[in-house]
């Protein structure tokens, strides 16, 4: 069982260039979320989802998008890439309320 | 809006020596508060949960509507728990926002 997958696990970007992160889980759940994790800002939820076909933004959406288009994928589009957007990305999943969330290894991204 | 607070970023303690870490919440339904916990190289992880009234590796942690906490506490603390802690809160309805705090960076010395 793996749980929630994040790929890539680690990437360089130069400024302006595009990528769209992964985020695959088996469990099938129906909740997704995507995070920025900076130093001493803790973790910034930036958009999710409540089912396929659904997102909604987050503290942070800006310069970010996402898409829902399969249960198990949830997406994360960087459309031109910023230094500001350098960060460690996670991604969690859960089944519902009140219930654990799962969250990926995470994805190192730095923009240069 | 809904928004948690956690006031410490770093927190040092002596093995052995109590420990308690805060959560401060601001919501206008009723609340379901997590403590997640992600130790070095690692995922970040459930802790515990409010509704489960658990106690997980000598944690616990009360749910206090009138204060608007959700304090995380261990009477006697171990260097195995040195790690960044957040606390979480879910949002109700159709509308299951999951928004964390900055969390808190424990650190338990011999």
């Amino acid at each position: 069982n793996a749980g929630v997958t994040q790929t890539p696990k680690f990437r360089v970007l130069k400024t302006g260039q595009s990528m769209t992160l992964l985020c695959a889980q088996d469990m099938n759940h129906e909740y997704m979320y995507w995070y920025r994790q900076d130093p001493g800002m803790g973790l910034r939820l930036i958009h999710y989802s409540v089912g396929e076909g659904t997102t909604a933004k987050g503290e942070v959406p800006d310069g970010y998008n996402v898409s829902r288009l399969k249960k198990q994928n949830f997406l994360l589009g960087l459309e031109s890439a910023a230094p500001s957007q350098t960060s460690v990305y996670f991604c969690a999943s859960t089944v519902g309320a009140v219930i654990e969330a799962f969250f990926g290894q995470g994805t190192r991204l730095t923009v240069v | 809006a809904q928004r948690v607070t956690q006031p410490e970023k770093l927190l040092s303690v002596f093995k052995g020596a109590p420990v308690e870490l805060k959560c401060n919440y601001s919501y206008s339904g009723s609340p379901e508060l997590f403590w997640y916990v992600q130790y070095s190289r690692q995922r970040l992880q459930l802790l515990l949960r409010h509704i489960s009234r658990e106690s997980i590796k000598g944690f616990t942690a009360d749910l206090n509507k009138g204060e608007t906490s959700f304090h995380l506490k261990k009477p006697f603390a171990q260097e195995e728990d040195s790690a960044m802690y957040y606390c979480a809160l879910l949002s109700g309805g159709s509308n299951y926002k999951l928004t964390f705090g900055k969390g808190t960076l424990l650190t338990v010395n011999p």
